[in-house]
């Protein structure tokens, strides 16, 4: 099976501007998730959906958000770019996210914002 | 309420151990562990339910302490290949599925 793939593996943008990451979860998985990482935070829960459902929402502002479609792929979006967005982006996906599934990640998608 | 993990760093030869703590405030379903080398993805280590057992895999097991809501990942005769950044997960009893919360890190460093 093919793994978590996130596109696209780099991005750099201006303050002001949105962005839209997306993400392929593994075959036959409906649950994805989207981390925020950098340094020193670890990863931060943005949001979960599982079956084109959020489930879940992180303390995030309202400038993020996401979705997620029939075939399970997973979009987020941010939009008015702030310097502090720049971060790691990471998706996981799971069959069906409960307390006993495990995550897979991608490898995310670098965001810089100058 | 994100779980808190100690040490923050960690360094050892190879061959030494390593213990790394998560604890919780919130009683807890599970408690996920993961492990994130340089420039790549965090990788599924295991899971500890609520009420199970220890587990282990190969020379790296964990424990899981319902009372303290506390768990400990034990790294014994650490290898080169264990250096990386890990990372516990939470879910809490009371909140829905679908929520990891992870701890901020542990950055484990094995030298020759």
């Amino acid at each position: 099976k093919a793994g978590v793939t996130q596109t696209p593996r780099y991005l750099i943008k201006t303050r002001g501007q949105q962005v839209t990451l997306s993400c392929s979860p593994i075959s036959g998985h409906r649950s994805v998730s989207w981390y925020q990482q950098t340094p020193g935070q670890g990863l931060q829960f943005l949001f979960e959906y599982f079956s084109e459902t959020q489930r879940n929402k992180g303390n995030f502002p309202g400038r993020f958000s996401g979705r997620q479609f029939s075939n399970s792929r997973s979009e987020m979006n941010v939009s008015t770019l702030e310097l502090g967005d720049s971060a790691l982006y990471l998706c996981a996906s799971s069959d069906y996210f409960s307390y006993n599934e495990k995550l897979f990640f991608g490898s995310g998608t670098q965001l810089s914002v100058l | 309420q994100q779980p808190v993990q100690s040490p923050q760093a960690v360094i050892l030869r190879e061959g030494e151990d390593a213990v790394i703590n998560c604890s919780s405030s919130k009683a807890l379903y599970s408690v996920h562990w993961y492990r994130q080398k340089h420039g790549e993805a965090p990788v599924f280590l295991m899971i500890l339910l609520k009420g199970g057992e220890q587990k282990g895999h190969e020379k790296i097991s964990a424990s899981f302490n319902e009372k303290k809501q506390q768990s400990s990942l034990y790294l014994t005769a650490s290898q080169l290949s264990y250096s990386g950044t890990y990372f516990c997960g939470t879910e809490i009893i009371g909140g829905s599925y679908g929520k990891l919360t992870f701890g901020q890190g542990t950055i484990l460093t094995v030298h020759p």
